[in-house]
């Protein structure tokens, strides 16, 4: 059973498009992660956010976290060709706040 | 350079050997976590330690053991591999229990 559930799972557009990925859940969790992964390496943090309607922005990056702390959306806009790649999000729960991984979107952005 | 390294990269081997990945991470780190990664599942955490000789079970913990004697090291072994368990295996670090996350290049393992 995913406690994080992302879509899409896939989205190919063309640069200078917005987007938006969507990670849901029925639980509750302490904080929010967003990540992105290339081929062949670790994940690389993107942001955290830990409070229930917290919006937080990375250049061209928008990340929100819902209300009841169960979602959180990541808006890109105007998508370049560099923000390809796979993009988790991971709630926190726990004495040690270990995650829970979304299965992920995979971005493509052609020229 | 600091960071977190794991080793070997690669490793090809057959169902019923012993497999022990290693992770090694050069900033004191409290926390450290083991995780695969299989198309259409994310990360699956496997198994976390808190501390030096405090470990927990993540999960998916089932075929795997794992050990923390030193802060700097926390290696996963397989003790006796099968097929479901090819998979790409990324350590990770984090300082304190709020603090972000750090990954390293992962270890794609497959079992024959």
């Amino acid at each position: 059973t995913q406690l994080l559930e992302q879509s899409p799972q896939f989205l190919s557009i063309q640069e200078g498009e917005n987007l938006t990925v969507y990670c849901n859940s029925s639980s509750v969790f302490s904080s929010l992660q967003w990540y992105r992964q290339e081929p062949g390496e670790g994940p690389v943090l993107l942001v955290t956010v830990v409070t229930g309607g917290e919006v937080k922005k990375l250049k061209r990056l928008t990340f929100q976290f819902g209300d009841a702390r169960k979602d959180s959306s990541l808006h890109i806009t105007a998508a370049q060709t560099g923000d390809t790649g796979l993009y988790l999000c991971a709630g926190g729960r726990g004495s040690a706040r270990q995650l829970t991984f979304g299965s992920g979107t995979q971005l493509t952005v052609l020229p | 350079d600091a960071g977190i390294t794991q080793s070997p990269r690669y490793k090809i081997t057959e169902t019923g050997r012993q497999v022990t990945l290693m992770c090694h991470q050069t900033w004191s780190h409290s926390y450290m976590f083991w995780y695969r990664q299989d198309l259409g599942h994310g990360l699956r955490l496997i198994y976390y330690s808190a501390a030096a000789d405090i470990t927990d079970k993540g999960e998916v913990p089932d075929g795997y053991v794992v050990s923390r004697s030193k802060t700097e090291n926390f290696p996963l072994t397989l003790e006796s591999a099968t097929r479901s368990q090819t998979s790409v295996y990324f350590c990770a670090s984090r300082v304190g229990v709020s603090q972000p996350q750090h990954f390293g290049d992962g270890t794609r393992l497959s079992i024959l």
